[in-house]
């Protein structure tokens, strides 16, 4: 089945502890990045990788850092979670950026940082 | 850069009207423009799309129109249903060739169908 996987869905942690968000796709797309949705704001993009090895700021990128090492796998970090990164979080993919074609979301994980 | 605004925030409806949300934004180059559904608890999932060489595209129930000159889209609904009750997001694609892989997403409209 085609689908985008996040891990975990929940998460409670404490301000200042490291923490990995993963995701994996097994569509082999080339475009995959990272949604925070707060409540009035909508889907604010983090960060998007158009591939393996190519990584860009979206709108909100402060706070967080993201690889892609492999063209599966897209993880977020955030190095020192602070309370105002308390949101849900998406990570979606999609075949190509460039044609912009529909984005596939994982199923989201909530976060809050006391 | 891009901005997409999105109105109403919140919408009822009796079940069988119609329902419209309407987007605009402000990049004249933008050339994508996606409409995604928010269940509660689930997912975005993508429901309609237009690019900036059609006017119009139509769904079954669902339809979307591209005023480019006026720099907005609507997404119209007929016939609802309660299982059209969910959160409705527009997104644009800036068309700036610097930024063109970004994806912008308006704030969301609840549409809430009373049967």
């Amino acid at each position: 089945e085609a689908q985008v996987t996040q891990n975990p869905r929940y998460l409670i942690t404490v301000t200042g502890k490291k923490l990995t968000v993963t995701c994996s796709q097994n569509m082999n797309h080339e475009y995959m990045s990272w949604y925070r949705q707060d409540p009035g704001l909508g889907l604010r993009q983090i960060y998007y990788s158009m591939n393996v090895e190519v990584t860009d700021k979206g709108d909100v990128p402060e706070g967080y850092k993201v690889s892609r090492k492999e063209k599966r796998n897209f993880p977020l970090i955030l190095e020192s979670p602070s309370p105002n990164q308390t949101s849900l979080y998406f990570c979606a993919s999609s075949l190509s950026g460039t044609l912009n074609t529909e984005a596939f979301f994982g199923q989201g994980t909530r976060l809050t940082v006391v | 850069g891009e901005n997409v605004e999105q109105h109403p925030s919140t919408l009822s409806v009796q079940e069988g009207d119609s329902a419209v949300i309407k987007c605009t934004y402000s990049d004249s180059a933008s050339n994508y423009f996606p409409w995604y559904k928010q269940e509660l608890g689930k997912r975005p999932q993508l429901i309609i799309d237009i690019r900036s060489n059609v006017g119009e595209k139509k769904d079954q129930r669902i339809a979307v129109t591209l005023n480019k000159t006026a720099k907005h889209f609507s997404l119209h609904i007929t016939e609802t249903q309660p299982e059209d009750s969910a959160v409705y997001f527009c997104a644009a694609t800036p068309g700036e060739k610097t930024s063109y892989d970004k994806v912008i997403f308006g704030p969301g409209t609840s549409l809430s169908v009373i049967p």
